[in-house]
């Protein structure tokens, strides 16, 4: 079973510039996070999407930051502009219903520095 | 606010030996615990998990235990193996809502 899938793996852009990323969740999971984490913290969790829908986005900078799910399988996040402070990996996850018992599954992530 | 918390960033082990991390939570309503560990380049990978209604849960090598009372939780590695060296990480939630509230993590060093 393929995983969780990201691109791009690594970004490099200037601040005010903008950026997208992807992800392609596991199939057949419903639910679709997104994660920012910064260099020596732990995973934030920024939007939840189960299917199309957002569930929860109250820690998303929505200011710069946008994310969609269209048909409710990939996802793609998007910020504009981009600050300094948002260098960062950004993660995304699936599980198959968004329960707070149901596995998070994760990929690689794309590492961003914004200079 | 930081509610769940590992104190201790780093963390060498010899092969063959016990491996002891730890998480402290501050939230009472959490009630599922998980641990993630994460390799370079890679994204966390699911390691194990614990309901509050168990003290104790094993995986092979692995097991977590809860203190409820102490709003602690730990992860025992025996016998551990390089290829245990990574980042780990533990997170929380509240049955009914989805959201994992991580820990900061802490590197593990396995000695060959």
């Amino acid at each position: 079973e393929a995983g969780v899938a990201q691109s791009p793996r690594y970004k490099i852009i200037e601040k005010r510039q903008s950026v997208a990323f992807w992800c392609n969740p596991i199939s057949g999971h419903a639910t679709l996070y997104w994660y920012q984490q910064i260099l020596g913290q732990g995973p934030k969790l920024l939007i939840q999407f189960q299917n199309n829908g957002v569930v929860d986005d109250s820690q998303l900078p929505k200011d710069r930051f946008s994310a969609e799910r269209l048909k409710g399988v990939d996802s793609t996040l998007k910020i504009q502009p981009a600050k300094l402070e948002d260098s960062a990996v950004y993660l995304c996850a699936s599980s198959w219903d968004g329960g707070s018992t149901d596995t998070q599954y994760f990929g690689p992530g794309t590492r961003l520095t914004v200079l | 606010d930081q509610q769940v918390k590992q104190n201790s960033p780093s963390l060498s082990v010899q092969e063959g030996r016990i491996s002891i991390l730890n998480c402290d939570y501050t939230n009472s309503m959490f009630d599922y615990f998980l641990w993630y560990k994460k390799y370079p380049a890679e994204g966390p990978t699911f390691l194990i998990s614990i309901s509050s209604i168990k003290d104790k849960n094993e995986d092979g090598r692995f097991t977590v235990f809860l203190n409820k009372s102490a709003k602690h939780l730990s992860l025992h590695i025996v016998p551990s193996q390089p290829g245990d060296s990574a980042v780990y990480f533990c997170a929380a939630s509240i049955r009914g809502t989805y959201k994992y509230i991580f820990g900061t993590g802490t590197r593990l060093k396995v000695l060959a």
